[in-house]
Parts: C-alpha cells; structure tokens; sequence
C-alpha cells in the first residue's frame, strides 16, 4: 500500500522561505508529485519529480531522495498568495494518486 | 484548452437521498478519475475511467458508483447518502491511461444534512 506523512500547518511571515516535508512508503515507486490548493479551489500541479535531487521552478523547488523515501517543497520569496495547502502524492496503480493530508501553509505579512 | 469543468459547484442533500455529480474533462483527455476530499481523510481515489471502462476503484462502498460515456464525460452516483458523504468531490482528467499527470476540476462541494 501507500503511506503518505506531511505536517499539518506552518506560519511564515512574507518574504521568507518554508520547507514543507513529505515522507512516503509505497510498493513501486513512479515519482512524486507536489500540488497546491487554494481554499474551495482545485489541486493545480507545481512538480513532479521523478529523479533523485533538486529541480527549481523559479520560487518553487522541489527534492527527491528516493532512498529515504523523502521530499520537500521549498517555498521562497513567499508571498500572500502563496497562502494555500501544499499537498504531495505518489502514483500507483494506473491513473491514481495517494495523497497525503495536506501542509497548510499561512503567510502572514 | 477549456479545464475539467464539474456540475454542479454546490449541492445540499439530506440523509438517504442519492445525488449525481458530473464531470467534463479535457478536450481529448480520456481518461477520468473521481476524488473525495475531506477535512479528516484529504483526498482519497474513488475510482477511474478510461473508454467507458472503469480500470480501477478505492477502498469505497458500493453506494459510490460512477460511469462514462462515449465523449469522456462521467458522471459519479451516491446513493443513500450519509452525514459522512459531506466532502468536496473532485474529477481529474488526464490524457492516456498510465499517465500520472492529472489535472483537477473545481469541484462539486456536496453537504448531507
């Protein structure tokens, strides 16, 4: 099965940079994705990693260690919009992603 | 290209009844695959189509069906609905099955009363 763990909520205040962490257990590994929702809003993509290391998109990055079954998002320059639920999941099976919870993050300025 | 689109945005239900949500994917996308997002289990797979074919289905009761028709349209079915059925029910769509990329619609906010 898939096991997927992420913290649950983070402040950060305008400006600065948050990591947001997600540890998974899966059988067969076919990447990892990062997703962002706004509030009553639909996941949207951000990254999907499928390669052990860093890939940046302009504030966003992301990190893979497949190893340690371990990724993170990392948020800089944050800004109030970036206010939302940062959300990873694993594929398996065909066509389905395991999600995890969910990191809410709030800017505040 | 127009988004996945999902009728309706808002539904209030009560208790028994049953409730039909509808989704229109990508243009050429074929592939669509049905969400429920709750505060307490977050986004849990209910089941995915690909040409009129369900391919795969979560751990869900038979209350939860769905189908899809020959232009990639799918509808999801909740029958007898319960308290815990209140969620925000997302579709995804994506190209090809095997493809990992999806891309969600807005969603049908359902609350059972």
């Amino acid at each position: 099965g898939q096991n997927i763990d992420q913290p649950t909520e983070m402040t950060a205040t305008e400006g600065a940079i948050v990591q947001i962490n997600c540890t998974y257990q899966t059988s067969g590994f076919n990447g990892l994705f990062w997703y962002q929702q706004h509030a009553g809003e639909a996941p949207t993509f951000l990254s999907y990693n499928v390669l052990d290391g860093l890939e940046e998109k302009g504030r966003f990055s992301s990190f893979l260690s497949r190893s340690k079954g371990y990724s993170y998002l990392l948020l800089k320059e944050l800004q109030m919009k970036d206010s939302a639920s940062y959300l990873c999941a694993v594929p398996y099976g065909n066509n389905r992603l395991a999600f995890g919870k969910g990191n809410q993050v709030v800017v505040i300025p | 290209k127009a988004g996945v689109t999902q009728t309706p945005r808002y539904l209030i239900k009560t208790r028994g009844q049953q409730v039909t949500l509808s989704c229109s994917p990508i243009s050429g996308h074929r592939s669509v695959s049905w969400y429920q997002q709750t505060p307490g289990q977050g986004l849990q797979f209910l089941f995915e189509y690909f040409s009129e074919t369900q391919r795969n289905k979560g751990n869900f009761p038979g209350r939860f069906s769905g189908r899809q028709f020959s232009n990639s349209r799918s509808e999801m079915n909740v029958s007898t609905l319960e308290l815990g059925d209140s969620a925000l029910y997302l579709c995804a769509s994506s190209s090809t099955q095997g493809s990992y990329e999806q891309y969600f619609g807005p969603g049908t906010r359902l609350t059972v009363t």
